[in-house]
This record gives structure tokens, sequence and C-alpha cells, in this order.
């Protein structure tokens, strides 16, 4: 069975810190994706990111960075100089094979980020 | 381009009633997606159609059904409401290939009584 595990429930940053959201998966399939949704108040899930099991090479976007490890099972999330707006649940996710809409997910992160 | 959309945004029900929920997908979008989001389970799978037809299915009882139409709008349906029932349903479309990510609406929030 699949599983992500999001260890941090809670963080709490000052504006223009740098934050790191961890993300350790569990699978038994070779080829899969991951995924990173933000979820703020109004509660939507905003896709962030997709990164597939072959392609282990660090992402950035802006302020964002992804950092995945296969030899780890680790797909861990960095905002730098992080901003109010960051505040938000983030979630990572984990697609089962030949298909993206069937997604496990962690439990979240709350991020919290004051001035 | 309009996002998903999905109605009601706010639902109050009694135990033991019925309830339809209602998500239209992003323009060409064939695949749609349901989840339920609680604090007890966090987020979890319902189940997927594509093409009018379901293409995958989560670990929840016979009680959650859908179905979705020609143009891609779906419906999710829970009969004989449970308290436990109570939980924010998110909706999510993708145009259908097999990684393609997945976009998600507001949701609808569903209320037990």
């Amino acid at each position: 069975a699949q599983k992500v595990t999001q260890a941090q429930t809670e963080i709490s940053v000052v504006e223009k810190e740098d934050v790191t959201l961890d993300c350790v998966y569990e699978t038994r399939d070779t080829t899969y994706y991951l995924f990173w949704y933000k979820q703020p108040p109004s509660g939507e899930l905003v896709f962030l990111i997709r990164r597939n099991s072959f392609d282990e090479q660090n992402e950035i976007s802006g302020r964002y960075s992804w950092n995945f490890q296969k030899s780890t099972s680790s797909f861990n999330f960095t905002i730098t100089a992080s901003q109010v707006v960051d505040s938000a649940v983030y979630f990572c996710a984990l697609s089962e094979p030949g298909t993206a809409s069937k997604l496990t997910f962690g439990t979240g992160t709350r991020l919290q980020v004051t001035l | 381009k309009a996002g998903v959309t999905q109605t009601p945004r706010y639902l109050i029900k009694t135990r033991g009633q019925q309830v339809t929920l209602s998500c239209s997908p992003i323009s060409g979008h064939r695949s749609v997606s349901w989840y339920q989001q609680t604090p007890g389970q966090g987020l979890q799978f319902l189940f997927e159609y594509f093409s009018e037809t379901q293409r995958n299915k989560g670990n929840f009882p016979g009680r959650f059904s859908g179905r979705q139409f020609s143009n891609s709008r779906s419906e999710m349906n829970v009969s004989t409401l449970e308290l436990g029932d109570s939980a924010l349903y998110l909706c999510a479309s993708s145009p259908g290939g097999s990684h393609q990510p997945q976009h998600f609406g507001d949701g609808t929030r569903l209320s037990i009584l």
C-alpha cells in the first residue's frame, strides 16, 4: 500500500525566513508521480508541482524549490524568503501507477507566516 | 479559462437523508475525481470518472456513488447520511492523461446534524 508522511503538523516562521516542508513516501511501484498542493483558507487545492520517479533533478520556481531524493524516498519543499501570502496548508501526494487521478495524500503541514 | 466549479458551497442535512453534489470541470477536461476531506482522516479518494465511466474507486461504502454526464459534468450522491459524512468534498478535473495533474474546485462543505 502507498503511504505519504508529512511529520510536521504545523510550522510558524517570521516573514523572510526560509522554511522546508518534509515529505516521505512509501510505495512498491517503480513508476510513480509525486505532487505538492497548497490549500489556502478558501479550501481549494492549488497544484504546485509534479515530479516523476525517474527525474531526480531538483526544481526551482521563483521562491519555491523541490528536492526529490529517491534513495531516501523524500520529496521536500522549500520556500525561500517566506511571505504572509504563503500561509496555507501544504499537501504532498503520491499517485498510483498509470493514473494521477487517484492520489494518496499526506496529512498536510500548516504553515503560518507572520510579520 | 474557468476553473472547476462545485455547487453548492455549503449544505446542511440531517441523518438518514441523501444529498447530491455537483461538479463542473475545466472546459476540455474529461476526468473528474472526488475526494473527501475530514480533520480525522484527511484527504481520501472517493472515485474517478472518465468519459462517463467510473475508472477508479476508493475504499468507501456503497452509499457513496457518482456519475458523469456526456459534457463531463459530474455528480456525487451520498445516501442515508451519517454524522461521519460531515466533510469538505472536493472535486478535481484533469484532461485525462495518465499523469496529468488534477485541478481542484473550492469544495462543498457538508454538515450533518
